[in-house]
């Protein structure tokens, strides 16, 4: 049964770092890799998808890793901002057309 | 880019009534339906999910004769929470997905059952 862990669990930085945000998942067979963006009782706002084939993704400041045979993935957060502030969730498919399994999250503080 | 409409957004009502939540694909065709639930500061969790024109499947733990599914067309998904109580309480989140492409999430209902 696949399982993801999102390390830390929350984050607060001064405005202006960059930053690492972990996710990592216990069976390797994912057909992409989805970071996502939740504002407090929002839905889900997709940032980033990295198909099983590729490496990483880039959209803007923010930069996703991916080492499938590892099990683990990064976000990487340039020259944060306190509109960054929210909760970023990653989540794998096994396949296509499966359900995600999501993490429990990183719940990020920006300070101004 | 492809739109999932999720209504209502915000739903509070007494002890016992029942909820009916749709979310429905508006640019594309949706083959599978998904059901997540949301508690505080907890990750989504899959609660069933569906394919058009056949019964859910649901995961172990939730129980289909509360959590009705309905996914009639390839466009829309009805979520019924039969008789609901206060535990039931929680952010429910649908997502659409054509074929294997990507799915795509609505934007959630927050239900409060007092």
């Amino acid at each position: 049964k696949q399982e993801v862990t999102q390390i830390p669990a929350a984050l607060s930085v001064p405005e202006g770092e960059n930053l690492v945000l972990n996710c990592s998942f216990t069976d390797s067979a994912i057909y992409n890799l989805q970071w996502f963006r939740q504002d407090p009782g929002k839905g889900l706002t997709s940032l980033l998808l990295i198909q099983s084939s590729q490496r990483e993704q880039t959209s803007g400041r923010l930069n996703a890793s991916l080492d499938k045979s590892s099990g683990r993935s990064t976000l990487y957060i340039a020259a944060s901002q306190p509109g960054d502030s929210a909760t970023y969730l990653c989540a794998v498919p096994f396949s296509g057309n499966t359900p995600l399994v999501f993490g429990k999250g990183t719940r990020l503080s920006v300070i101004a | 880019g492809a739109v999932v409409s999720q209504h209502p957004s915000w739903v509070i009502c007494k002890s016992g009534t029942s909820v009916k939540i749709e979310c429905r694909s508006l640019d594309f065709q949706a083959t599978t339906m998904f059901w997540y639930r949301q508690f505080p500061k907890q990750s989504l969790m899959l609660m069933a999910t569906s394919n058009e024109g056949s019964k859910a499947t649901y995961e172990q733990g939730v129980e289909k004769d509360k959590f009705l599914i309905n996914h009639a067309s390839l466009t829309l998904s009805t979520l019924t929470v039969t008789s609901a109580h206060p535990e039931d309480s929680s952010f429910y989140i649908c997502s659409a997905a054509q074929g294997d492409q990507p799915q795509h999430f609505g934007d959630g209902t927050r239900l409060s059952i007092l």
